[in-house]
């Protein structure tokens, strides 16, 4: 059974400082990781995903992971107060399973 | 290029009633999944088709089933409804093949009364 832990915040940064939002996961088979963000009422958007170790940059967004510790991770720089939502790491076994979410972070970004 | 289109947006049904939903992916996309969002459960897998064919399952009742036509567009159903179906439905699209990232429609906001 694949689990996924994030934590549930809120998570408040200030604008302009660097959020940072974590995941871990039991399922070491997962090999493909996705960062979404959900805007209260609205469905979630793709913002990120990584499948090798280490970090990938996008803009204002890095995602970083590392599978020996089974932890991925999503920076934010430069935030601002339209970053504020709530964000999921999902996962993904490959082949032909479909995706496993974490519960999700609940990000502020006080202006 | 045209996203991932749910309808109904809204629906309202009464416990031990049906419903279908329905979702257009993705122009060229052959891969639909289906999600159970709730405040409690949090984004749950229904099932994936993939040319016409389910292709993998998560863990609920046979009660909620699915298909998938020739153009790829897919449809939800829910038999006997209960309570607890009250959520937020998701459809995935996704081109199928090795990369699976999976963009979401809009959703559509089931209530079970």
């Amino acid at each position: 059974q694949k689990e996924v832990e994030q934590n549930s915040g809120p998570l408040s940064v200030p604008e302009g400082a660097i959020a940072s939002l974590n995941c871990t996961y039991s399922d070491r088979g997962s090999q493909s990781f996705f960062w979404y963000r959900q805007y209260s009422g609205k469905s979630p958007e793709l913002i990120m995903f990584i499948y090798s170790n280490g970090d990938k940059e996008d803009g204002r967004f890095t995602a970083q992971l590392n599978k020996a510790s089974q932890y991925v991770s999503l920076l934010i720089r430069d935030s601002q107060p339209s970053d504020s939502a709530t964000y999921l790491c999902a996962l993904s076994g490959g082949g032909a399973d479909g995706l496993t979410f974490g519960k999700g972070t609940h990000l502020i970004i006080q202006p | 290029k045209a996203g991932v289109t749910q309808t109904p947006r809204y629906l309202i049904k009464t416990r031990g009633q049906q419903v279908t939903l329905s979702c257009s992916p993705i122009s060229g996309h052959r891969s639909v999944s289906w999600y159970q969002q709730t405040p409690g459960q949090g984004l749950q897998f229904l099932f994936e088709y993939f040319s016409e064919t389910q292709r993998n399952k998560g863990n609920f009742p046979g009660r909620f089933s699915g298909r998938q036509f020739s153009n790829s567009r897919s449809e939800m159903n829910v038999s006997t409804l209960e309570l607890g179906d009250s959520a937020l439905y998701l459809c995935a699209s996704s081109s199928g093949d090795v990369r699976p990232e999976a963009f979401f429609g809009q959703g559509t906001r089931l209530t079970v009364v």
